[in-house]
């Protein structure tokens, strides 16, 4: 079992704040990282498929950065909105043999308060 | 509505009963996952299906779970003699290959 692990597990911040969360995984035979967004009552929804290392990729306020040599990738949000109040689950996808899956950490629970 | 679509959205069963979910991913997508999410954690793979091929099922699975995806489609997640620790929402995830995974909202079971 792969140890994926994401901090803070929970975040409560203020409309505008900027806020980063960290996701670490085994840097050993990696293939890709995966970024979800999962708001309540609704669907996953993908962020971000970081393949390279030092990639970095934008969308909107939302970047992300990755680190394949060490294991992490950080996930940046920058003048948080009340709509980004969201669980950020990131999901490694590490070649062991067993097949092409995802592998997802606990999440960072954010909450953005007016 | 062209995307991922699961059935029931939400069950309520006795403990010891049998239940089945359905899933219809987006049409053109070969690869189909199951996971399943407890309170607290990620979601945790169940079972994944290339086409109608199942090429992998997660060791922490009990043989009361069964997944089928007969014609290449649509696919089946059955849990015989539910327990209580199946509680669990149960997620449906489609992809043409190996990039980003699309989910659909979920089926939350409850097992009395």
């Amino acid at each position: 079992i792969l140890n994926v692990e994401q901090s803070p597990q929970s975040l409560h911040v203020q409309e505008g704040d900027s806020t980063n969360f960290t996701c670490s995984f085994p840097s050993s035979n990696f293939y890709a990282l995966h970024w979800y967004r999962w708001e309540t009552a609704k669907s996953p929804e993908a962020l971000f498929v970081m393949t390279l290392n030092g990639d970095e990729k934008k969308k909107g306020r939302i970047s992300a950065t990755l680190n394949t040599k060490e294991g992490y990738s950080y996930l940046y949000i920058k003048g948080s909105q009340p709509e980004d109040s969201a669980t950020y689950l990131c999901a490694p996808n590490i070649l062991t043999g067993g097949g092409n899956k995802l592998t997802f950490g606990t999440g960072t629970q954010l909450k953005v308060e007016l | 509505d062209t995307g991922v679509s699961q059935d029931p959205r939400h069950k309520i069963t006795k403990r010891g009963q049998n239940v089945t979910f359905r899933c219809d991913p987006i049409s053109e997508h070969n690869r189909l996952y199951w996971y399943r999410q407890t309170l607290g954690q990620g979601p945790e793979f169940l079972t994944y299906f290339q086409n109608e091929a199942q090429l992998e099922k997660s060791r922490l699975l009990s043989d009361r779970f069964s997944a089928e995806r007969p014609k290449g489609s649509f696919s089946t997640l059955e849990i015989q003699r539910t327990e209580q620790g199946d509680s669990a929402m149960y997620l449906c995830a489609s992809t043409p290959e190996t990039g980003e995974l699309f989910f659909g909202e979920g089926s939350r079971l409850t097992v009395l």
